[in-house]
């Protein structure tokens, strides 16, 4: 049970240049996220899912897409690269009880990404 | 908006102590809330959650209490060690346009001297 992993671990692009992220979980988790985290700013939601083929805006969403066709996977895209998106971006996943709406959302992480955009 | 604060965002403590880490938020109507550990260059690793009908939740040398209607949680680490050094994040949930957005504090960043 590996939990939450990201690929790649490092990341150094030019501006202008595009990469994806990916996010795998072996949880069956429905909910997926990713964040990107700064310094002096937290973590931030980027995007989320709440289930395959689903996918909706979080609070920093410019400059990025996500797909999510596997329950598994979800990617993060990076189509042109700024030097602003230079930071670590974390993937995490949940069970969610959307009947209930009250219980769990125990989020898991994964490693991270540090991605350098000069 | 919700909005989470921790404080001190440092602290420096001798081995054996025991300690307090402050999380508060703005708005009291949450799900839950959750403390993390990260380690420099690592990702999160979940200490304690506490659902919002609970007031405290304990896990070997840590106990985690929540206060919804003051808006404040606190984790208190016993006997502290070297080990326990690392950036301690609170996060809580809400209902946002029907699912639980998290927020999260930025952290208190703690150095246990041996």
């Amino acid at each position: 049970n590996a939990g939450v992993t990201q690929t790649p671990k490092f990341r150094v692009l030019k501006t202008g240049q595009s990469m994806t992220l990916l996010c795998a979980q072996d949880m069956n988790h429905e909910y997926m996220y990713w964040y990107r985290q700064d310094p002096g700013m937290g973590l931030r939601l980027i995007h989320y899912s709440v289930g395959e083929g689903t996918t909706a805006k979080g609070e920093v969403p410019d400059g990025y897409n996500v797909s999510r066709l596997k329950k598994q996977n979800f990617l993060l895209g990076l189509e042109s690269a700024a030097p602003s998106q230079t930071s670590v971006y974390f993937c995490a996943s949940s069970y969610q009880d959307r009947a209930a709406f009250s219980s769990y959302n125990e989020q898991f992480f994964g490693p991270g990404t540090r991605l350098t955009v000069l | 908006k919700q909005e989470v604060t921790q404080i001190p965002a440092a602290l420096s403590v001798p081995e054996g102590e025991n300690l307090v880490l402050n999380c508060s938020f703005t708005d009291s109507a949450i799900y839950n809330l959750q403390w993390f550990r990260q380690d420099p260059g690592k990702g999160l690793t979940s200490l304690l959650l506490i659902q919002s009908s609970q007031r405290e939740q304990t896990s070997g040398r840590l106990n985690a209490s929540l206060d919804k209607s003051s808006g404040r949680s606190t984790l208190y680490i016993a006997a502290s060690q070297p080990g326990d050094s690392a950036t301690y994040l609170c996060a809580v949930s809400l209902n946002s346009g029907g699912y639980q957005k998290v927020t999260f504090g930025t952290g208190t960043k703690l150095q246990v001297i041996p």
